[in-house]
């Protein structure tokens, strides 16, 4: 069964470093997202990307955040500056339809830890 | 503003029983949902979805019902199992958005 993958699994950095964390989308699949969950709270959408833009994002996606698919298989999340607020589960997630319907499938998450 | 709730944060059943997970949800724009199950160090995974234009949906052991009326969803797990001991996540979104909007979730433990 074809997967959203993501990497690392676990990531702990220092306030004020830099973090990338990267996806591989289903192959197939068009709309990609990044959401975010701090620890026993509820999902968070940060951004979609679809077309190689941006094409909605939320008031959490401020000037430290930016997405980039570099290749025809990755998308990253790039946090310039980290800090100790964005320790949190980073979900990606993608979709193949067009609309705001179709399944949505998940990635494992990337635990970031900002120390 | 849009936001999507939950009633309960914890329920507790026996193992065969039937269980209901209830969400409440204020964008009345709102025109598809979804319920996502998340097990423990995972991410959500899609259980069942519905639109607006319908009230009832049935998958393997899972309905959702949906009442536009008062803006309330509904997931009935029939039979539950060990295995759907999870938290499980309503999500909403309407026609032309492209994030969804996750409730708070509800913790479901499946007593034997």
């Amino acid at each position: 069964e074809p997967e959203v993958t993501q990497t690392p699994s676990h990531q702990v950095t220092q306030m004020g470093q830099e973090v990338i964390l990267r996806c591989v989308p289903i192959s197939n699949h068009l709309y990609f997202y990044w959401y975010r969950q701090i620890l026993g709270q509820k999902v968070e959408f940060l951004v979609s990307f679809y077309n190689n833009e941006i094409s909605e994002k939320s008031e959490i996606f401020d000037d430290q955040f930016s997405v980039e698919r570099p290749d025809g298989s990755n998308f990253t999340l790039k946090i310039r500056s980290t800090k100790l607020e964005d320790s949190a589960m980073y979900f990606c997630a993608s979709r193949q339809g067009s609309g705001n319907t179709g399944e949505l499938f998940f990635g494992e998450g990337s635990r970031l830890t900002v120390l | 503003g849009e936001s999507v709730g939950l009633h309960l944060p914890t329920l507790s059943v026996q193992e065969g029983d039937n269980s209901i997970i209830n969400c409440a949800y204020s964008n009345s724009a709102s025109d598809y949902f979804i319920w996502y199950k998340q097990e423990s160090g995972k991410g959500p995974q899609f259980i069942i979805d519905i639109r607006s234009n319908m009230d009832k949906r049935q998958g393997q052991r899972v309905t959702v019902l949906l009442n536009k009326t008062v803006k309330h969803l509904s997931l009935q797990i029939a039979a539950t199992q060990p295995g759907d001991s999870a938290v499980y996540f309503c999500a909403e979104t309407y026609q032309g958005a492209q994030k969804l909007v996750f409730g708070q979730g509800t913790r479901l433990t499946i007593n034997p």
